[in-house]
């Protein structure tokens, strides 16, 4: 069964930077690719960017253009999402979801990091 | 970027009744090549990660119970829920993967009347 479990919860100042994993298994995974989505406390879901696990090609959301960095790790079958200069806004569960490619809705998701932001 | 506009907000409807939620795009989701719709529907129970219901605007993901249908196409969607099960209170969001940044409606939360 298709599972992405992600890292635990975090606690950051603002300023500081946090990197979420996703660890994928039992799919072929340079065959998809991996989209963040964010949401924060009793909001609506926000679509930061998506990574393809076969080429490393990236598409980000222009809000978090040169504040976030995706990447994968083909021998763990793991993506990674680091958001750098947080902010007390940037809290939020931080989501993985699996796509064919980036046109493509998201058919898995992971369970979701709780990433708070806070002096 | 293209606006995903949900109405209602929040919707109540007695058991067993239908239940219809709408989703505007503000420009058309609809691909002239595939005639294809780029527009899902997921389900999102509390402190749940979302769940896909419905893709390409009307095709059912598998293991989903066929009281869930959608349907529409270019700007203006519909996710109809024909006999409402209690296990169905959850918000629903729709979204567009038509073009970046893949964009989400503001959710309608369904409770029982």
């Amino acid at each position: 069964q298709v599972q992405l479990v992600q890292s635990g919860a975090e606690v950051k100042k603002p300023g500081a930077s946090v990197k979420v994993s996703c660890k994928t298994s039992d799919y072929t995974f340079s065959n998809y690719g991996i989209t963040w989505v964010r949401q924060a406390p009793g909001q609506g879901l926000e679509w930061m960017g998506w990574i393809s696990a076969y080429n490393g090609d990236t598409k980000y959301a222009q809000k978090f253009q040169g504040r976030v960095t995706m990447t994968t790790d083909t021998s763990t079958s793991t993506a990674y999402m680091e958001l750098r200069s947080l902010r007390s806004d940037d809290t939020a569960v931080y989501y993985c979801a699996r796509s064919a490619h980036s046109g493509d809705y998201f058919d898995y998701w992971g369970q979701g990091t709780l990433v708070t932001v806070s002096s | 970027d293209i606006v995903m506009t949900q109405s209602p907000d929040s919707l109540a409807v007695s058991l067993g009744e239908r239940a219809t939620i709408n989703c505007k795009s503000s420009q058309s989701v609809l691909y002239s090549s595939n005639n294809k719709n780029f527009l899902a529907w997921y389900q999102q129970k509390p402190g749940q990660p979302p769940k896909v219901l419905i893709y390409w605007a009307s095709t059912r993901e598998s293991g989903v119970p066929d009281r869930f249908s959608g349907s529409g196409s270019g700007t203006d969607f519909s996710l109809t829920i024909s006999s409402l099960q209690a296990e169905d209170v959850a918000v629903y969001y729709c979204q567009q993967y038509y073009s970046t940044p893949y964009t989400f409606g503001q959710g309608t939360k369904l409770e029982i009347k």
